[in-house]
């Protein structure tokens, strides 16, 4: 257990819709990271947070949007869903900004029908 | 651009064999290196990391992993594997200043005969 949470475990939705995911981080990280794994892409990191600011920005579609909270847990939103959208979401945290290790999640697995 | 090529996309090794996965990176600075498992099912879970300093990491679940600049790999090694270590593999290089950002290779999936 790596100690970050992610809710829900499995979504099921259909196209055009929004959803949310959920990251709670370890206690006392202030790093947030996003990563899509599918099939197709392989693991892609999406964006992350420290502090409640964006900090960097990877291959994130335009309809994807995330969060970070002053408590420190992070959502990611993704609208207008696709079917290619289906795909397993990884939240990872860190203590630092910087070069540290991430610890990842779970993952919430979204399945768009 | 980086990127990190995993050659291998399956891997079958005997419980008991050694084991050694393959990793080339392609970085323009002195690279953050990690490899992270992947059990069925689970998130991914690291396994060791480099930044600097000696090129032989040492890591959990008796892993151990080689830099060489020269030839701009990371590879990944454990003397004898066990059964409980079938899962995939991946090697990611941290880009960015900041180290950050992690670009995953492929993945290696390991099957371990008993």
């Amino acid at each position: 257990d790596s100690g970050v949470t992610q809710t829900p475990k499995h979504l099921i939705t259909a196209t055009g819709q929004r959803v949310t995911l959920r990251c709670s981080p370890r206690s006392g990280d202030l790093s947030v990271y996003w990563y899509q794994q599918s099939l197709d892409q392989g693991l892609q990191f999406l964006i992350q947070y420290y502090n409640g600011e964006e900090r960097a920005k990877g291959n994130i579609l335009e309809r994807f949007s995330a969060q970070q909270f002053p408590d420190l847990h992070s959502e990611l939103n993704l609208s207008s869903l696709e079917l290619g959208d289906s795909a397993l979401y990884f939240c990872a945290s860190s203590v630092a900004s910087s070069g540290g290790w991430q610890f990842f999640g779970p993952g919430t697995r979204l399945t768009v029908l | 651009a980086q990127s990190v090529t995993q050659p291998d996309i399956h891997i079958t090794v005997s419980e008991g064999a050694s084991l050694e996965l393959r990793c080339n990176y392609s970085y323009g600075a002195t690279p953050y290196l990690f490899w992270y498992v992947q059990s069925p099912g689970q998130g991914l879970q690291l396994l060791l990391k480099y930044f600097s300093g000696d090129t032989l990491v040492q890591g959990i679940k008796g892993f151990e992993a080689e830099f060489k600049r020269s030839q701009s790999s990371f590879n990944l090694r454990k003397p004898s594997v066990h059964w409980s270590d079938a899962a995939e593999y991946f090697c990611a290089v941290g880009q960015g200043a900041a180290g950050n950002k992690l670009t995953f290779g492929g993945g290696t999936r390991v099957l371990v005969k008993p």
